[in-house]
Formats: C-alpha cells, sequence, structure tokens
C-alpha cells in the first residue's frame, strides 16, 4: 500500500490568513494526488486532482503543487466557510489511500 | 445532475447481515467506477473497495478483503456493500462515491449511511 502522511494535524488559523497543508506519499505517485473538503455530518467534496487542477466550481483561493512523493494544498486567504477538515488522496495504485486529514479551526 | 442517494441508517447487532445502498441517477452507470469509503466515529476516511459496473469487477481494499461484499445492479443503477456478518466495529458512516471517467478521483458523493453495531 501507499501510505499518505498530512501534516499538520491540525491547524488554527484566522479568516484571511495564508494556510498550507503537505501531504506526503511513502512512494513515488507522480501527480495522481485529489484534495477533499469535508465538513461535519457531509461527504467529502473534491477540490483538486492531478495535484494541482482544480476541480469545477472551487473558488481559485484553492491551489495545489507537487509531484512524486510531496504534495501541498495552499488556501490563499481563508474565508469562514473553509473551517473543515481535509484529506489527500493517492490514486496512482488502485488501491486508494487517503491521508489522515487535517482539521482547520478557527484562532 | 448527478445523484447518489444512499440508503437510511440502519442499527444492527453483532452476527447480523446487512446490504446498504447507493441509488445512482443522471449519468450512464456503467461508465463510471463506484467505490465505498468508511469514516469511524471521529476518525478519517478509509478507502474500502470499488466496482466497475460494466462487469461487476471489483477490488478491495487488503483491509476489507473478505469482510464485506461489493457489488451492482445496472438494471436499477445501484451499487451494494454488504456485510454477512456484523462486528462492532463496523459502527461507521460508509459513503460511496463515483469516480471521474477513468480516474481514481471521487467527483460525486453519496450522502452517506451510518450504520450502528451494538447488542
Amino acid at each position: 500500500d501507499v501510505r499518505m502522511t498530512q501534516s499538520p494535524s491540525s491547524l488554527s488559523a484566522s479568516v484571511g490568513d495564508r494556510v498550507t497543508i503537505t501531504c506526503r506519499a511513502s512512494h513515488g505517485i507522480t501527480n495522481s494526488l485529489a484534495w477533499y473538503q469535508q465538513k461535519p455530518g457531509k461527504a467529502p467534496n473534491l477540490l483538486l486532482y492531478g495535484a494541482s487542477r482544480l476541480e469545477s466550481g472551487v473558488p481559485s483561493r484553492f491551489s495545489g503543487s507537487g509531484s512524486g512523493t510531496d504534495f501541498t494544498l495552499t488556501i490563499s486567504s481563508l474565508q469562514p466557510e473553509d473551517f473543515a477538515t481535509y484529506y489527500c488522496q493517492q490514486y496512482y495504485t488502485t488501491l486508494y489511500t487517503f491521508g489522515q486529514g487535517t482539521k482547520l479551526e478557527i484562532k | 445532475e448527478v445523484q447518489l442517494v444512499q440508503s437510511g441508517a440502519e442499527v444492527k447487532k453483532p452476527g447480523d447481515s446487512l446490504r446498504i445502498s447507493c441509488k445512482t441517477s443522471g449519468y450512464t452507470f456503467t461508465n463510471f467506477w463506484i467505490s465505498w469509503v468508511r469514516q469511524m466515529p471521529g476518525k478519517g476516511l478509509e478507502w474500502m473497495g470499488r466496482i466497475d459496473p460494466s462487469d461487476s469487477y471489483t477490488n478491495n481494499s487488503p483491509s476489507f478483503q473478505g469482510h464485506v461484499t461489493i457489488s451492482a445492479d445496472r438494471s436499477i443503477t445501484t451499487a451494494y456493500l454488504q456485510w454477512s456478518s456484523l462486528g462492532a466495529s463496523d459502527t461507521a458512516m460508509y459513503f460511496c462515491g463515483r469516480h471521474s471517467r477513468g480516474s481514481g478521483r471521487i467527483d460525486s458523493w453519496g450522502q452517506g449511511t451510518l450504520v450502528i453495531v451494538s447488542s
């Protein structure tokens, strides 16, 4: 299995802040990485795929980068609706795996 | 509009069997894989397995292999997740998700089905 490790596990920030979440794969996965946002009691929502491609309808303040084993999700200016948990997912192998999640909380 | 509508919450006893469903609409069912994802209380997302509805080929995470069965009925565009014998550790929210065509990313999700297993 490809293990996905996110950091930090939790993060406190304020509206307007720029935040970055990191995801590291145990093996190289080229750019086969997606990012999801999940709010309490709701299904996940796809934000980015191919490491850096924005899903239709997702605000441009979300961006992603990386290739191989190291990836980042950046939110350029936090909005109140962005406080949620974020997950990365690799789909390089057909045994997909998620990171453990990063909970973004209001400071 | 793509929609995935899951069956309602279930309360079961250890040892019971269960099948939950994911009814899809708004797209050609056989063209897109469906995955199931578990979320235990207060925990993260775990990919369980997927099915190709065109031929019912499945591949499961080793963590779930042999414990659950994923199936699909093309005639009613519905995918299923099934247990023959539930345990307390199966208490969780279960999500179905549709993959983007030919991709491992999941672009549409069901609302989730809560399964509680308790004696």
